[in-house]
């Protein structure tokens, strides 16, 4: 079965440092997502990407997060300065038709900010 | 925007017995409305989702049902097994085009053997 991969799996980083959390979507999605899900909590939206572009960002989703999708096949998000309440799950999601017709999720990022 | 609450928070039950969990939603042009698993540790895996054109969806032990007028969407597991504890999502998707799932809190079922 087609998985979504991220990596890497665990990340600590300092406060104030730039991070760069990777996923790799199922080769033939056309629609791109990162959530994130705080230890204990719900998992809330962050950003969705289509057609090499945002297509809908969540109030998380400040001017310290950006996404990019450098090539056709990594979709990345990066933190720009880290805070210690983005310490958290990051899941990448992709879908083939659009959030209608349901996510596929990858395995995750726990990032923690000391 | 589109809220989305989940009854109960933790829910134990024996061994073969059913399970329910509720939800209910704040926007009436909801149409898209999964269900996801979510290990200890592990991705959240869609194990059953229902559209507003239907009222109700079965898949072996596990069902879902959906009331529009109402707003409330429910799973159901049958004859449950230890491998079904885990903390279940409910979650929806407000309309067509809208890219988002607002998920609901979560329930954590523990089945007791």
């Amino acid at each position: 079965e087609p998985e979504v991969t991220q990596t890497p799996s665990h990340q600590v980083t300092q406060m104030g440092q730039e991070v760069i959390l990777r996923c790799v979507p199922i080769s033939n999605h056309l629609y791109f997502y990162w959530y994130r899900q705080i230890l204990g909590q719900k998992v809330e939206f962050l950003v969705s990407f289509y057609n090499n572009e945002i297509s809908e960002k969540s109030e998380i989703f400040d001017d310290q997060f950006s996404v990019e999708r450098p090539d056709g096949s990594n979709f990345t998000l990066k933190i720009r300065s880290t805070k210690l309440e983005d310490s958290a799950m990051y899941f990448c999601a992709s879908s083939v038709r659009g959030a209608n017709y349901g996510y596929t999720f990858g395995s995750g990022t726990r990032l923690t900010v000391v | 925007g589109e809220n989305v609450e989940q009854h109960p928070s933790t829910l134990s039950v024996q061994e073969g017995d059913s399970a329910v969990i509720k939800c209910t939603y704040s926007d009436s042009a909801s149409n898209y409305f999964p269900w996801y698993k979510q290990e200890l540790g592990k991705r959240p895996q869609l194990i059953i989702d229902i559209r507003s054109n239907v009222g109700e969806k079965k898949d072996q032990r596990i069902a879902v049902t959906l009331n529009k007028t109402a707003k409330h969407f429910s799973l159901h597991i049958t004859e449950t097994q230890p491998e079904d504890s885990a903390v279940y999502f409910c979650a929806a998707v407000p309309n067509f085009g809208n890219e988002k799932l607002t998920f609901g809190t979560g329930t954590r079922l523990t089945i007791i053997p």
